[in-house]
């Protein structure tokens, strides 16, 4: 079967610095990607991880283990705006070819606190 | 450079009845997706699209749900009759040939009675 686990909610202050975990079960695995998603809009991509370690976008990083099926997204400095869902979404492959495919996360809610 | 379209924003349809939902992905985008995303939950894959060519459809609900991608293009993706349990958001994204990037369009928020 296919799973993955994030937390369901996450509260933090602006300014601040909140790392939102993924960790996954799937049978087959190319990458991890990163969505963002506000109320009522649309996902957004945010980060992609394709080998072990850390990709730096902005604000944003996002960490991929593969050893231990775990990534994680790293927000800093936080602003207001930056409150929505993020979703972990692993690429699905059949054989160790990427499939395009990707089974989201459940999504974790992100509030801002000024 | 224009974003997914989709039409329309919002649906409401009483049940058994037909509904149509379209999409036009970014312009040389050759994979479309539509998703199905209930409240509170992350997008599950309906039906891929490589050019014209449906490529993954084993989680489309074949006995109610139509999909099509004429040209290689525009997309519709179509449900009859409609069931109450059928009320959620119906996403289509498109990519080219980056892992793991998707573009999304705003949706379709359905809502059956």
């Amino acid at each position: 079967g296919q799973s993955l686990e994030q937390p369901s909610e996450v509260t933090a202050v602006e300014g601040a610095i909140v790392q939102i975990n993924c960790t996954y079960q799937t049978s087959g695995f190319y990458g991890l990607s990163w969505y963002q998603q506000h109320d009522g809009g649309a996902p957004t991509f945010l980060s992609y991880n394709g080998l072990d370690g850390l990709e730096e976008t902005g604000r944003f990083s996002s960490f991929l283990s593969r050893s231990d099926s775990y990534g994680y997204l790293l927000l800093q400095e936080l602003q207001m705006k930056d409150s929505a869902s993020y979703f972990c979404a692993v690429i699905d492959t059949v054989g160790s070819s990427n499939t395009g495919k990707l089974i989201f996360g459940q999504g974790t809610t992100l509030q801002v606190k000024p | 450079e224009a974003g997914v379209v989709q039409s329309p924003r919002y649906k409401i349809i009483e049940k058994k009845q037909p509904v149509a939902f379209w999409c036009n992905p970014i312009s040389g985008h050759n994979t479309l997706y539509w998703y199905l995303q209930n409240l509170g939950q992350g997008p599950e894959l309906l039906i891929r699209y490589e050019n014209e060519e449906a490529v993954d459809d084993s989680q489309l609900p074949k006995d109610r749900f139509s999909a099509e991608r004429l040209k290689g293009v525009d997309s519709t993706l179509k449900i009859q009759p409609a069931e109450l349990g059928d009320s959620a958001v119906y996403l289509c994204a498109s990519s080219l040939d980056r892992p793991g990037t998707q573009y999304f369009g705003p949706g379709t928020r359905l809502l059956v009675l």
